[in-house]
């Protein structure tokens, strides 16, 4: 069974902050995604890796980076957290389908 | 661009109704249709899918067929649970990126009662 964790499932922090959210996987696919979701407005793509140390843009970057040093791992950064990204972020990863994790569920106040 | 719409919820029926969630496409070239569902608490799963015009994809006595003609995806099922209730998102990937990015509708939240 493909299974994708999320280093957390609830996180509060304050606007200002650095936040990190983790994302590991244990199929060894090459492609991974970072999302989030927001009510009306389903998915939204913000950044994706298809290899170590190698990203992309989706389409929603603004405010986020992300790394990838080793190929089961994606980390999803917010620099600078502020309020308009509370929200729930979804991580994937890719083989011929999308597989998900959980969710982590971001407060910024 | 490529692009997915939905029908907007909350649709509401009883036990064992009829359910069609309706979605629809705009995409360049032949994409890759999907139904995921996300029930409370957890993330998507993918529930179905269909890769080419006429595919009718099936899981867990849900059904939808890639209509090319209609570029529509429509989910139904002929009976439903409560067990059933959850958030629908309808997606494509036109997979010329090679990446399997998916494109994803706004979601449908469906609540079923006994």
């Amino acid at each position: 069974d493909v299974k994708v964790t999320q280093s957390s499932r609830y996180l509060v922090k304050r606007t200002g902050e650095k936040v990190f959210l983790e994302c590991v996987q244990d199929m060894d696919h090459e492609n991974m995604f970072w999302y989030r979701q927001d009510p009306g407005l389903g998915l939204r793509l913000i950044y994706f890796s298809y290899d170590v140390k190698m990203k992309e843009k989706g389409d929603i970057p603004e405010g986020y980076s992300v790394s990838r040093e080793k190929k089961e791992r994606f980390s999803l950064i917010l620099e600078s957290a502020s309020t308009n990204q509370t929200s729930m972020y979804l991580c994937a990863s890719s083989g011929l389908e999308q597989y998900f994790g959980p969710g982590t569920r971001l407060t910024v106040t | 661009g490529n692009s997915v719409t939905q029908m907007e919820g909350p649709v509401t029926l009883s036990e064992e109704a009829f359910l069609t969630i309706n979605c629809t496409y705009t995409a360049t070239g032949y994409p890759s249709l999907f139904w995921y569902v996300q029930y409370p608490g957890e993330g998507l799963q993918l529930l179905l899918k269909a890769t080419k015009a006429d595919d009718k994809g099936s899981n867990k006595g849900f059904e939808a067929t890639y209509r090319k003609e209609t570029t529509s995806f429509h989910l139904e099922k002929g009976s439903v649970q409560v067990s059933d209730s959850a958030v629908y998102f309808c997606a494509l990937s036109d997979g010329t990126d090679g990446y399997n990015k998916l494109i994803f509708g706004a979601g449908t939240r469906l609540a079923v009662h006994p």
